[in-house]
């Protein structure tokens, strides 16, 4: 099984200011790496695909890089709703989801 | 506007079955492109993969739940299954339905249901 391991587990930033979470995988997935917001009482939102591609109407404030064993998601400029959490996924081999990263507001 | 519903028992006894179903509305369960897809979520904890189904029926599970796991599609309903075996507490969990899209080696979940909490208690 592919061990993937966020980092921070939590991010304390100010509105307009930058984030950026990290994400590992225990072996290369390649590009095959998603990201997903998660709002508190919600289903997870799919926002990045492919480790870099937006899914449709996900903000250009939101980007991915990323390839091998090393991912990461930036967030420029925070918005009130960007504070919640964050989880990537592989998809290389079988499908394992890392711990997330939850953003908060500092 | 594809949309995903899930419904069926919110309590489960121990070393029961749970059983849920998801709705698929706004496109055919019978496209080709996709395949349906279970996930869950403990309370307060992270997402974990349980398995998935083309239309044609083949089903692919996560290994450590594979014993236990059964998914299953009805083409005719545009709906597709869920049964987990022998459950116990630590099958608590919001379950939730999704889509999910292929791209190189395997799928992303593009479209997600509003998740459906079962608890396992006596």
């Amino acid at each position: 099984e592919i061990v993937m391991t966020q980092s921070p587990a939590t991010l304390s930033v100010s509105p307009g200011e930058r984030a950026t979470l990290s994400c590992r995988a225990s072996q290369s997935v390649s590009s095959n790496l998603a990201w997903y917001q998660q709002k508190p009482g919600q289903a997870p939102r799919l926002l990045i695909f492919g480790a870099f591609t937006r899914a449709t109407g996900v903000p250009a404030r939101f980007s991915g890089s990323g390839s091998g064993t090393e991912f990461t998601l930036t967030i420029s400029s925070l918005q009130s709703e960007d504070f919640v959490v964050y989880y990537c996924q592989q998809y290389n081999n079988w499908i394992t989801f890392g711990q997330g990263s939850r953003l908060e507001i500092k | 506007q594809l949309q995903l519903q899930e419904s069926g028992s919110g309590l489960v006894k121990p070393s029961q079955t749970l059983s849920l179903t998801c709705a698929v509305s706004g496109d055919s369960i019978s496209s080709g492109t996709y395949s349906w897809s279970w996930i869950r979520q403990p309370p307060g904890k992270g997402l974990e993969w349980i398995g998935y189904i083309y239309h044609s029926g083949s089903t692919y599970y996560n290994p450590s739940l594979e014993s236990r796991v059964t998914i299953s599609v009805d083409k005719s309903k545009n709906q597709f299954s869920l049964k987990l075996n022998s459950v116990t507490a630590a099958d608590t969990a919001v379950y939730y339905c999704a889509r999910a899209s292929r791209l190189g080696r395997g799928y992303y979940f593009d479209y997600w249901g509003q998740g459906s909490l079962v608890t396992v208690s006596s």
